[in-house]
C-alpha cells in the first residue's frame, strides 16, 4: 500500500513568490490533514478535509494560505504571497475514518524555505 | 499555556537504561492519546496509542491518568535505535490532533 506522498520535498522561493504543495493521501482515506512545523515550534494543525469538504480550517494562519481538495482525492496547499515566517516543514496526513481512536499517517513533508 | 506540554529534554542515556517521558494536556474534553516518534528530518510515525488501562508494546509502556490529565511513556532497555524525538499527541472529538513540542532522546553506547 502506498503511503502519503508529498511534493515537492523541498522548495526554496523568494519572499513574495507563490508556492503550491501537493499531497496524495493513502487511497481510500477520506480524511486529509495539513500540519506544519516552523523552526523551534511544535507541529501545528492547519486544516482538515473530509473528502472534498473543509471540516476544520481553524489553524490556517491567514488568507495567504489556500487549501483545496477537488474531487476528494489529492490536496494542494498554496501560499501566495510567501513571507519569511512561512518557512518550515508542511506535513500532510490522512486517516480512513475519523473517530476517537483514529491515528494519522504522515507524509514525509514538504520543506519550504522563503528567502 | 500550551494545550499539550512535554518535558523538553534532551534526554541522554546509556544503552540499556530505562527512561520515562511525561506529557500533560489541558483540554479535559480530549478523547484519545498517542505517542508518535519522529526521526531527524523525517515524518512523525505512530509509536503507540495510549489506553486508559495502560498498555505495553515490547519495551514500551504507556500510561494515562485522566484525572491528572497526564500521559507517560516508559522505555526499558534502551537501544541506540530508540534515539529520536517522541511526540505526545492528543485528539479531541473535533477531529484535530494537538502535538506537544516533543522530547528528544539520545541513547549512547
Amino acid at each position: 500500500e502506498a503511503g502519503v506522498t508529498q511534493f515537492p520535498s523541498h522548495s526554496v522561493i523568494e519572499k513574495g513568490q507563490t508556492v503550491t504543495l501537493r499531497c496524495d493521501p493513502i487511497s481510500g482515506h477520506d480524511n486529509l490533514y495539513w500540519y506544519r512545523r516552523v523552526m523551534g515550534k511544535e507541529i501545528k494543525f492547519l486544516l482538515h478535509f473530509v473528502k472534498e469538504s473543509k471540516q476544520d480550517e481553524s489553524g490556517m494562519p491567514n488568507n495567504r494560505f489556500l487549501a483545496e481538495r477537488t474531487g476528494g482525492t489529492y490536496s494542494t496547499l498554496k501560499v501566495q504571497p510567501a513571507e519569511l515566517e512561512d518557512s518550515g516543514v508542511y506535513f500532510c496526513a490522512s486517516s480512513q475514518d475519523w473517530d476517537r481512536l483514529s491515528f494519522l499517517t504522515f507524509g514525509a513533508g514538504s520543506r519550504l524555505t522563503v528567502l | 499555556r500550551k494545550e499539550v506540554e512535554q518535558d523538553p529534554g534532551p534526554f541522554n542515556v546509556p544503552e540499556g537504561a530505562t527512561v520515562a517521558f511525561n506529557c500533560t494536556y489541558s483540554n479535559s474534553a480530549s478523547q484519545s492519546f498517542f505517542w508518535y516518534r519522529q526521526d531527524c528530518r523525517k515524518e512523525p510515525k505512530l509509536l503507540m496509542s495510549v489506553y486508559s488501562s495502560g498498555n505495553e508494546d515490547g519495551r514500551f509502556t504507556a500510561q494515562l491518568n485522566r484525572a491528572s490529565q497526564y500521559i507517560s511513556l516508559l522505555i526499558r532497555d534502551s537501544k541506540l535505535s530508540d534515539s529520536a524525538t517522541y511526540l505526545c499527541v492528543v485528539n479531541t472529538n473535533a477531529g484535530k490532533s494537538t502535538f506537544g513540542d516533543g522530547t528528544t532522546l539520545t541513547v549512547k553506547p
